[in-house]
């Protein structure tokens, strides 16, 4: 079974630009959860879609938002880059009826 | 809200010898936790789970350790190996869905 996949795998962004970062979760899961990773503050949840819905929010502006589609594809955007947006984005599916989950190899997003 | 924090940034240990990482976490009413190793360019990659019911649990050379009176975590690692050097990240559940707290990690390095 294939894992989850993202893309662009690297990204560079000027300030002030929107960017879009898609994830494609494993075949058959339906939860899709973004993360983002940087060295000062770890592993921070964003958001979490489950069946197009989003299910739980983290502590992120409203700079930060996602969607869902019916192909459990998941996309996220962040509009008006600031350079502290600069970390590796991660996605994680999960058949949504437990809790593991599986990490993509991540989106390095660069805010210059 | 939740904090989490791994006793120690970086941890090294000798090939063979035992490794264990130390977990702490602040919200009582975590009921689920799950372990993650993530090596360089990787997302995070599910190690162990354990329940609040339980306080011990093996896996293949990995035991987690769950103290709940004192809100800690430890995870086991036996003979460790160079491919154990990585990041590790305890995750408590909190709230509906898969919503995890996560930290900076521990960074294991295996002297060889």
């Amino acid at each position: 079974k294939a894992g989850v996949t993202q893309t662009p795998r690297y990204l560079i962004k000027t300030r002030g630009q929107q960017v879009t970062l898609s994830c494609s979760p494993i075949s058959g899961h339906r939860s899709v959860s973004w993360y983002q990773q940087t060295p000062g503050q770890g592993l921070q949840f964003l958001f979490e879609y489950f069946s197009e819905t989003q299910r739980n929010k983290g502590n992120f502006p409203g700079r930060f938002s996602g969607r869902q589609f019916s192909n459990s594809r998941s996309e996220m955007n962040v509009s008006t880059l600031e350079l502290g947006d600069s970390a590796l984005y991660l996605c994680a599916s999960s058949p949504g009826f437990s809790y593991e989950q599986y990490f993509g190899p991540g989106t390095r997003l660069t805010v210059t | 809200g939740e904090s989490v924090g791994l006793h120690l940034p970086t941890l090294s240990v000798q090939e063979g010898d035992n490794s264990i990482i130390n977990c702490a976490y602040s919200n009582s009413a975590s009921d689920y936790f799950i372990w993650y190793k993530q090596e360089s360019g990787k997302g995070p990659q599910f190690i162990i789970d354990i329940r609040s019911n339980m306080d011990k649990r093996q896996g293949q050379r990995v035991t987690v350790l769950l103290n709940k009176t004192v809100k800690h975590l430890s995870l086991q690692i036996a003979a460790t190996q160079p491919g154990d050097s990585a990041v590790y990240f305890c995750a408590p559940l909190r709230g509906p869905g898969n919503q995890f707290y996560f930290g900076t990690g521990t960074s294991l390095t295996v002297i060889p």
